[in-house]
């Protein structure tokens, strides 16, 4: 069975890091490009960063770029989102996602999604 | 930048056909994807390519494609589709993704 599992979600000041984590099991995952998504509370879902099945390309919302750094290790089937900088407005469910495409692509749909991690900066 | 704009709700009830758009100026040239997420769940992929449908996902569910605009067709329409319902698409030349604001899809 395909299954992703966030974790690393916390209550943070802003200002402070961050890193989540995401367990991909059920698939190949080196063939797979990974994608991070966020839902602020109440609000609607905003791609936030996504990695290619290589892990050598990376893309990111211009809303965190600068401040949050997406990775992988294919080895142990991980994709990771270190932020750092948080501000208030980063507070939101984040969700670990699967890109549909087997080729790596980074870019594309999202088939599988985990159930999230929340995420809350406040002081 | 790159917007993607859905109308906000839509309503229908049992039994007939709802249709939610999503419009966009950078669609004629990127393919769209459609999700539902349900209260409290995560989302679920119902589209993607504008009209492919993934496995497992009624055959209720339909996509299309016109110039500027996507459109996601729910036939007969059930109380259980009740749900927010989101478009995504790629910018592939600033290699940006975005999400529509969403559409809560409400059965009367």
């Amino acid at each position: 069975d395909v299954q992703l599992l966030e974790s690393g979600g916390d209550l943070v000041q802003p200002g402070g890091s961050l890193r989540l984590s995401c367990a991909a099991s059920g698939f190949t995952f080196q063939n797979y490009g990974m994608g991070w998504v966020r839902q602020a509370p109440g609000k609607g879902l905003e791609w936030v960063s996504a990695i290619s099945g290589s892990g050598y390309r990376s893309h990111y919302a211009d809303s965190v770029k600068g401040r949050v750094t997406i990775s992988r290790d294919n080895a142990k089937n991980m994709v990771f989102l270190q932020m750092n900088g948080l501000r208030v407005d980063d507070t939101g469910v984040y969700f670990c996602a699967k890109i549909i495409s087997g080729d790596g692509y980074s870019l594309g749909a999202m088939d599988v999604w985990g159930q999230g991690t929340t995420v809350t900066v406040s002081s | 930048s790159y917007e993607l704009t859905q109308p906000p709700s839509v309503s229908v009830s049992p039994g007939q056909t709802a249709k939610i758009t999503c419009s966009g100026d950078a669609l004629p040239q990127q393919h769209a994807s459609w999700y539902q997420q349900k209260a409290g769940q995560a989302p679920v992929l119902l589209i993607y390519e504008d009209s492919e449908r993934p496995s497992g996902i009624p055959e209720r569910f339909s996509g299309s494609s016109s110039g500027t605009t996507v459109t996601l067709t729910i036939s007969g329409v059930q109380a259980e589709d009740e749900a927010d319902y989101y478009c995504q698409s790629a910018d592939t030349t600033t290699s940006y993704v975005k999400f529509g604001g969403g559409t809560k899809l409400t059965v009367l």
